[in-house]
């Protein structure tokens, strides 16, 4: 299996920009998870989606964020306006079930300038 | 609020030696404990998976235990070596469908 794939693997944008990070989890895991890690706050979690539907995303820190799961194989992050603040790695993981074991893909470098 | 310790933040052990890492929660209504590695500029490794139910689990030479009632967990790793170098994470939901929780991480340097 490939794991988790993400793209792009760093991505570099001005402030104000669209940024769209995409994630195909694992085959035939059900649940997926965004993350955003700093060196400040660590590993959050954003928001979360059991079979394609979006079950928490009480960590989404505002209406810039937006995160999709359209089907089973793909999920796009998208953050518009993109602001400095914003620079981070994100982080795609999936399962099979909420809670059981995690993969994670190697995450998006994003710097907004 | 569930929060999660993780001490120490960083460890640096000569190479050879036995050491333990440390995570500690506040609530002890937990549904399964994990431990990750994570790797510089990588994404996270699961290591180890407790459910609620067990008190340990062994793979190779990590060995992590929970202990509910006192609230910790603790990664065992036996006979470290420089490729062990990596920062460790512990995290869990408190039940099977909530969001899971990380620690900080513990940063570890073997030294050859």
């Amino acid at each position: 299996d490939a794991g988790v794939i993400q793209s792009p693997r760093h991505e570099v944008t001005e402030m104000g920009q669209e940024v769209t990070l995409r994630c195909k989890p694992i085959s035939g895991h059900n649940s997926l998870f965004w993350y955003r890690q700093t060196m400040m706050r660590g590993l959050e979690l954003l928001i979360y989606f059991n079979n394609n539907v979006p079950i928490d995303d009480s960590g989404m820190p505002e209406d810039r964020f937006s995160a999709k799961m359209p089907n089973a194989s793909f999920s796009t992050l998208k953050i518009q306006p993109s602001e400095p603040r914003d620079s981070a790695v994100y982080f795609c993981a999936s399962n099979f079930g909420g809670s059981d074991t995690q993969y994670f893909g190697p995450g998006t470098r994003l710097t907004v300038l | 609020k569930q929060e999660v310790t993780q001490i120490p933040a960083a460890l640096s052990v000569p190479e050879g030696e036995n050491l333990v890492l440390n995570c500690s929660f506040t609530d002890s209504a937990i549904y399964n404990l994990q431990w990750f590695r994570q790797d510089p500029g990588k994404g996270l490794t699961s290591l180890l998976l407790i459910q609620s139910s067990q008190r340990e689990q062994t793979s190779g030479r990590l060995n992590a235990s929970l202990d509910k009632s006192s609230g910790r967990s603790t990664l065992y790793i036996a006979a470290s070596q420089p490729g062990d170098s990596a920062t460790y994470l512990c995290a869990f939901p408190r039940s099977s469908a909530s969001k899971i929780i990380f620690g900080s991480g513990t940063r570890l340097s073997i030294r050859p």
